[in-house]
């Protein structure tokens, strides 16, 4: 089966650029999707296809992948911003979530 | 508005079973995909299933098959997950979720519905 692998948690200085990795075997030629989870709420998807953000998801969210790593970044974080946020990928007919991040702004 | 919206989810004894229902609005249900996801308590996300939007193929995460069966009713915009032989370990947030795309992302998701497995 495949695996991606996520931090456990992440800080970021409130107003800095936050990175969360999500490792995976040759994850480069996948299609990556993000998606941010607050306390109590379903996941919001972030980023989609590895960079492409839906339509109200600010232009701070940005994704890139290559190689074994994806990343989303979170440019000028904000305290609402804090949440877990996942990675998925599909993988031979199974859907394949990280284990999840906790995005902490200081 | 695009909505999903689950239910049935309630306390169950172990092997026992359960149906999840969840019902679309907003949006021409029969064009789309579908999933379920769930979320244990306190941990990650974890993919259950999926449906394409004919119903005609459909796919289990490994320690689902055999125990959950996935379908829909298009003319009603309902999606469906059949739950037996029910253990502690599915005690969790159940979502049903929109998916769009290759890959494919899941773009909407509903609020959820809790299926606790308990004696």
């Amino acid at each position: 089966s495949y695996d991606l692998t996520q931090p456990l948690s992440v800080s970021v200085a409130l107003g800095q650029t936050a990175r969360i990795s999500c490792k995976g075997n040759n994850i480069g030629i996948k299609n990556v999707h993000w998606y941010q989870q607050r306390p109590g709420q379903p996941p919001v998807l972030v980023i989609y296809r590895g960079g492409n953000r839906p339509s109200g998801i600010p232009e701070r969210f940005s994704g890139s992948n290559s190689g074994n790593t994806a990343t989303l970044t979170i440019s000028r974080a904000q305290a609402g911003d804090e949440a877990d946020y996942s990675c998925q990928v599909w993988d031979s007919s199974t859907m394949v979530f990280g284990g999840g991040t906790k995005l902490t702004v200081l | 508005e695009v909505q999903l919206a689950e239910s049935g989810g309630g306390l169950v004894q172990p092997g026992g079973s359960l149906r999840l229902s969840c019902v679309g609005s907003g949006f021409t249900f029969r064009n789309y995909n579908m999933n379920w996801v769930r979320q244990a308590p306190g941990k990650g996300l974890e993919w259950v299933s999926y449906i394409s939007s004919s119903g005609g193929t459909i796919y289990y995460a490994d320690s689902m098959k055999g125990r959950f069966t996935i379908s829909r009713d298009n003319a009603g915009d309902s999606l469906y997950l059949q739950m037996n032989n029910l253990r502690g370990e599915d005690t969790a947030l159940y979502f049903c979720a929109r998916a769009f795309g290759a890959g494919p992302a899941l773009d909407v998701w509903g609020q959820g519905t809790m299926v606790t497995v308990s004696s």
